[in-house]
């Protein structure tokens, strides 16, 4: 079984530029996750989809962060204008409709921003 | 709200002695909670999770984890530790009855099995 996709593994900008992360969760798993990793701490909730409608956004910082799930499978999540403080590993993570089943992440985007 | 506290940064145990890491949670209602390792430069990967029943779950890898109600603990174990065990580990924890959907994650504890 395919594990989740993203892409790209590694990025780096320049501050106020715009960037974008791509997500494609396992095949059959309805919910998808974006979580913001900062070295040190542990994996914080950005957005979760159940199909292509939003559950949970609301760590999102929406000023300046936006994604999408059109289809209800892959995934693409935005920042425009990133700021120094952006810089962090995303993850996508997908799973079977919660709250008891475990989540998949993906390897992770490191965005490094200058 | 929920939380989870993983009071240590960094745990170092020897090669085939027993290891713990610790993890205590806070939910309004019951928790349904979980471990995950991570190695460098991967994502997590997913070891076991406590829903109900059993207090002592088994997971990947041989590690098991206790379930412990009245201490509000979730504590991560392995009877013989490998060296290819040394990752990050993070508990988190999902309050059944809350109103937050969200999983939340501990901060980390980075373990270390010496040859």
């Amino acid at each position: 079984e395919a594990g989740v996709a993203q892409s790209p593994r590694y990025k780096i900008i320049e501050k106020r530029q715009s960037v974008a992360f791509w997500c494609n969760p396992i095949s059959g798993h309805a919910t998808l996750y974006w979580y913001q990793q900062i070295l040190g701490q542990g994996p914080k909730l950005l957005i979760q989809f159940q199909n292509n409608g939003v559950v949970d956004d609301s760590q999102l910082p929406k000023d300046r962060f936006s994604a999408e799930r059109l289809k209800g499978v892959d995934s693409t999540l935005k920042i425009q204008p990133a700021k120094l403080e952006d810089s962090a590993v995303y993850l996508c993570a997908s799973s079977f409709t919660p709250p008891a089943n475990e989540q998949f992440f993906g390897p992770g985007t490191r965005l490094t921003v200058l | 709200a929920q939380s989870v506290a993983q009071p240590e940064d960094q745990v170092n145990v020897a090669e085939g002695n027993p290891l713990t890491v610790k993890c205590t949670y806070s939910v309004s209602g019951n928790p349904y909670l979980f471990w995950y390792v991570q190695y460098p430069n991967r994502g997590l990967q997913f070891l076991l999770k406590y829903i109900t029943g059993d207090n002592l779950v088994k997971g990947s890898y041989g590690f098991e984890a206790e379930f412990n109600k009245s201490q509000t603990s979730f504590h991560l174990k392995k009877p013989s530790a490998l060296v290819s065990d040394s990752a990050l580990y993070f508990c988190a924890v999902r309050d059944m009855e809350g109103s937050a959907r969200q999983l939340t994650f501990g901060s980390g504890t980075q373990l270390t099995v010496l040859p």
